[in-house]
């Protein structure tokens, strides 16, 4: 099952607004990854975080991984329509293994 | 540089039936993973294939089989389908050789099982 937890799971926002969301697990992570998702396509990867307390920026999009391993973070400045979608971290367990990902933070934008 | 492709886009099969979903991988990279995502949900691994072989595997049952092929494309293959198998197939690329976690998602192929 997951092991990613996400939050908030939705969030209306006015266009021009920051956003933040987070992502939280019990296991410690030695990469986080955030995806975006539109409807009908398939998630495209916006940043990867490899090291504890990386800041990086990707645009308006800045993310964080969190000094303990178990959280990152993901802000949306001056937000527009098109950042509308859901948006997902996701992570390897160890090793080469796959990502498991969160269930999502689904974001609307009101212009 | 050529994205990850699937095909087809959309499937509707019935209950019992069996279906063969395809993926090209991203130019340059030898490592596919499948993902199933059921509505309202992340995608949840089915397994992986590097070097035409099988590299992981999630928790979903053996009627769930793929193949990769010399070129780095794969196939996934369900057989027996159930109603619960309906869902968004994601295809994802990646370079093993660039020691990077970074997978590239495919737009998916819907699957409908009625």
């Amino acid at each position: 099952g997951q092991q990613l937890n996400q939050s908030p799971q939705s969030m209306f926002i006015q266009e021009g607004e920051d956003v933040s969301m987070n992502c939280t697990s019990s296991s410690i992570f030695n990469t986080w990854l955030w995806y975006k998702q539109e409807p009908g396509e398939g998630p495209v990867l916006l940043i990867a975080l490899y090291k504890a307390g990386e800041l990086t920026s990707n645009g308006r999009l800045t993310a964080q991984f969190g000094i303990t391993r178990k959280d990152s973070f993901l802000n949306i400045s001056a937000s527009i329509p098109s950042d509308v979608g859901i948006y997902f971290c996701a992570g390897p367990l160890s090793g080469n293994t796959p990502l498991v990902f969160g269930k999502g933070t689904r974001l609307s934008v009101i212009a | 540089e050529t994205g990850v492709t699937q095909s087809p886009t959309h499937l509707i099969k019935t209950r019992g039936q069996q279906v063969t979903l395809r993926c090209s991988s991203q130019s340059g990279h030898n490592t596919v993973s499948w993902y199933q995502q059921a509505l309202g949900q992340g995608p949840q691994f089915i397994f992986q294939y590097y070097r035409e072989e099988e590299n992981g595997r999630g928790n979903f049952p053996p009627r769930f089989s793929g193949l990769q092929f010399p070129n780095y494309s794969s196939e996934l293959n369900v057989n027996a389908l159930e109603l619960d198998d309906s869902a968004l197939y994601l295809c994802a690329s990646s370079s093993r050789l660039a020691n990077s976690y970074e997978q590239y998602f495919g737009p998916g192929t819907r699957l409908t099982v009625t």
